[in-house]
């Protein structure tokens, strides 16, 4: 069964200094793995996605992610943050060839710049 | 190219009253689908369509219908709302093939 798992629900850093938000999963099957990002009172944003390709993917603004199998884990980084970066992040599950149903957000972490 | 738009963006209901909400893509996507957003919990699949006149249940589609007669609209309908369904709703479609989705603006639903 799929499950994904954000460890931190709220992650506060200072502007300029690198970002951790980290995502655990869970899957039978070869997973794509994503993150989107949330703006106060938007839509969600693609930032990146892994899909069986290179394992250190970049996304838009200057975030990327590992997937490390080994560790089952997918961690999102950004070597120096901004205040345009506060947001919600969320980590997303499914399995290739799968039906829309096997499509898991994670609960999400909150990101908080502080000046 | 409006991408995914969704009717309407904001929404007060009493318990027992009716609704139904719109969300329109114009990228001629063949996957839609319905999600609810509660704090803490992420994103909840309501329900979801692989292509017209195709509906499926998803997650958590206990006091939901939808519809999706044409393949650029898919409707969400509430036929007697209940307070548990105060919550945000969001409709996304993605590309047959494609395993990104795009997402509507969302709309807040409150009921009282």
């Amino acid at each position: 069964a799929q499950s994904v798992t954000q460890l931190d629900s709220h992650v506060s850093v200072s502007e300029g200094t690198p970002v951790l938000l980290r995502c655990n999963y869970s899957s039978s099957y070869s997973p794509s793995l994503f993150w989107y990002v949330q703006h106060p009172n938007k839509g969600l944003q693609l930032l990146l996605k892994y899909t069986s390709a290179a394992t250190l993917v970049k996304g838009i603004n200057g975030f990327e992610a590992e997937f490390k199998k080994s560790e089952t884990s997918f961690h999102l980084t950004k070597p120096s943050a901004h205040m345009s970066d506060a947001a919600e992040y969320f980590c997303v599950v499914t399995e290739l060839y799968s039906s829309a149903s096997k499509i898991i957000f994670g609960s999400g972490t909150r990101l908080s710049i502080r000046p | 190219n409006a991408g995914v738009t969704q009717t309407p963006k904001f929404r007060v209901l009493k318990t027992g009253q009716s609704m139904t909400l719109l969300c329109a893509q114009d990228m001629n996507h063949e996957y839609m689908y319905w999600y609810r957003q509660d704090p803490g919990m992420g994103l909840r699949l309501i329900h979801y369509s692989v292509g017209e006149g195709t509906t499926a249940k998803g997650e958590v589609p206990d006091g939901y219908n939808v519809s999706r007669l044409k393949k650029q609209n898919f409707l969400l309908g509430l036929e007697s709302a209940a307070p548990s369904q105060t919550s945000v709703y969001f409709c996304a479609s993605r590309l047959l093939g494609s395993y990104e989705q795009y997402f509507g603006p969302g709309t807040r639903l409150t009921v009282t």
